[in-house]
C-alpha cells in the first residue's frame, strides 16, 4: 500500500518550454504532498509543501512563479516548471502523507522521481 | 538551521561484512530521525525511524540505528550485509513536536556490496 506514482519518469525538452510533472497517490488520499529537488551528489532539498485545496508553501529561495504547484485533488499534485532553462535540469521527487496523518513523525511515501533535462 | 551530515559518500563492502554508516545532525531542539533507502531504479523507502524511547531502533531487513544524543548522531548498522543491500541510504531529520513534516536530508551514502 501507499504507492505514489510520478509521471513522467524522464523528460527532455528545449530551453524556454514549460514542463508539468504529476504526482499521484494511487491507493490512498493525500492531503499533503511535498516536492523535492536533488542535484547530483547532493541531498534532497525541499522545494515546497503542497496542500489540497490551498496554496503551496514554498521554501526560502524557491521561486513560486517559476515552479507552479497545483494540488487540485486528494490524489494529485502537479509541479510545472515554467520557461525552463538548463539550470533547472535536476531530479524532482514528490512524496505524500496519508490523509489524516499529521505531525512530524508521520512517514512520507515517495514517488520514483522525474529526471528533467533542459537542452 | 537544521542540517544533516553523512560523512561516507561511497562505501564498498564484501558480502557478510559489517556495515556502519554515519549520520550527524545539527539542531538545537528535540528531533525525529529517519533512515531512508533507495534501491537502484526504485523510490525512497523508510528503513527505520526514531521518535523517542529506546535509542536503539530496529528496522526492516536487519538494519538498526542508534541515537546518541550527546553526539548528535544516528548511525545506521547491519552486522552482515548482502548483495541485495546495494542501494543509496539517506539520513533525515525533522523537528519533533513541530507542526510540520518537513524533512532535512543528508547527501546520501551509496553502498555497493560485492558478492
Amino acid at each position: 500500500g501507499a504507492v505514489v506514482s510520478q509521471h513522467p519518469s524522464r523528460v527532455i525538452c528545449k530551453s524556454g518550454t514549460s514542463v508539468k510533472i504529476e504526482c499521484r497517490s494511487l491507493d490512498f488520499q493525500a492531503t499533503t504532498m511535498f516536492w523535492y529537488r536533488q542535484f547530483p551528489k547532493q541531498s534532497l532539498m525541499l522545494m515546497a509543501t503542497s496542500n489540497e485545496g490551498s496554496k503551496a508553501t514554498y521554501e526560502q529561495g524557491v521561486e513560486k512563479d517559476k515552479f507552479l504547484i497545483n494540488h487540485a485533488s486528494l490524489t494529485l499534485s502537479t509541479l510545472t516548471v515554467t520557461s525552463a532553462h538548463p539550470e533547472d535540469s535536476s531530479f524532482y521527487i514528490c512524496s505524500a502523507l496519508l490523509k489524516g496523518n499529521r505531525g512530524p513523525n508521520q512517514p512520507q511515501h515517495f514517488g520514483d522521481g522525474t529526471r528533467l533535462s533542459i537542452l | 538551521a537544521q542540517s544533516v551530515s553523512q560523512h561516507n559518500h561511497h562505501v564498498i563492502l564484501s558480502e557478510a561484512a559489517s556495515l556502519e554508516l554515519g549520520c550527524n545532525y545539527s539542531y538545537g531542539g528535540t528531533v525525529n530521525l529517519f533512515w531512508y533507502v533507495q534501491y537502484p531504479g526504485q523510490h525512497l523507502q523508510l528503513l527505520l525511524k526514531y521518535f523517542s524511547g529506546d535509542p536503539l531502533v530496529k528496522g526492516i531487513k536487519g538494519f538498526e540505528a542508534e541515537f546518541i544524543k550527546s553526539k548528535f548522531s544516528f548511525n545506521l548498522r547491519k552486522p552482515s550485509v548482502q548483495w541485495s543491500d546495494t542501494a543509496e541510504y539517506f539520513c533525515a531529520v525533522n523537528a519533533a513536536g513541530g507542526a510540520t513534516n518537513k524533512l532535512i536530508f543528508g547527501t546520501g551514502t551509496l553502498l555497493a556490496v560485492q558478492p
